[in-house]
């Protein structure tokens, strides 16, 4: 299957900062991306659709202002927190794929 | 997307068959089903699909009844390191929305010695 990295895996920043994580295929060409949040205990919820080239569609909730989604290449979406607060933390994954969807690793954000 | 609901939690003995329902009643023509499983603070790791034959590989094999509203995922001989949560997915995979996947709670699977 395809073969789906995020760069960090992990990040601790301060309340008010802007933090980046990239969900790379290595070996797969995706026009469409995935994003989901994940709170401790609870299951994935998906904040976004990311499409090469376009905009990206949110779900009903997710701030399109504070969640900067940049999808500039088949193999490369980037999600923002813009702003960061404590709340904020939390396991984002990415998925992408053309039958099954294939999940990156995960990256743990932690705001301070 | 159709809604799935999952035991909330199983227990199985190691090297035993673990047996994990999925209901998934309001499934529509296109939906495939889907099962994944996450191994704590990793990404969901793909395991099995179908439409509507019962689908067998090297992880899994995935029983869809008839009328497909439901589907039972059998992990023939369990071992500890299959101690995860499972989740039971229904997508589309061509088209509008495809890939856009709704997580339910899933089941928490405990492998014991």
């Amino acid at each position: 299957g395809a073969v789906v990295s995020q760069h960090p895996s992990w990040v601790i920043c301060k309340s008010g900062t802007s933090v980046k994580i990239e969900c790379r295929s290595l070996d797969f060409q995706a026009t469409t991306m995935f994003w989901y949040r994940q709170f401790p205990k609870q299951s994935l919820m998906l904040m976004a659709t990311s499409n090469e080239g376009s905009k990206a569609t949110y779900e009903q909730g997710v701030e399109k202002d504070k969640f900067l989604i940049n999808h500039a290449s088949l193999t490369l979406s980037t999600l923002t927190v813009t702003s960061a607060h404590p709340e904020d933390s939390s396991f984002y994954i990415c998925s992408m794929g053309h039958n099954e969807q294939f999940f990156g690793p995960g990256t743990r954000l932690t705001v301070l | 997307d159709a809604k799935t609901t999952q035991p909330t939690s199983m227990d199985c003995a190691e090297g035993r068959a673990a047996n994990l329902p999925c209901n998934h009643s309001t499934i529509s023509g296109n939906e495939y089903v889907y099962w994944y499983r996450q191994i704590h603070s990793q990404g969901p790791q793909y395991i099995i699909h179908g439409l509507k034959n019962n689908e067998t590989n090297e992880m899994a094999s995935l029983i869809i009844t008839e009328d497909r509203k439901s589907s039972t995922l059998i992990l023939p001989h369990a071992t500890l390191r299959d101690t995860a949560v499972y989740y039971c997915i229904v997508f589309k995979n061509v088209g509008t929305n495809a890939g856009k996947s709704t997580f339910g709670d899933g089941t928490t699977l405990t492998v014991k010695p």
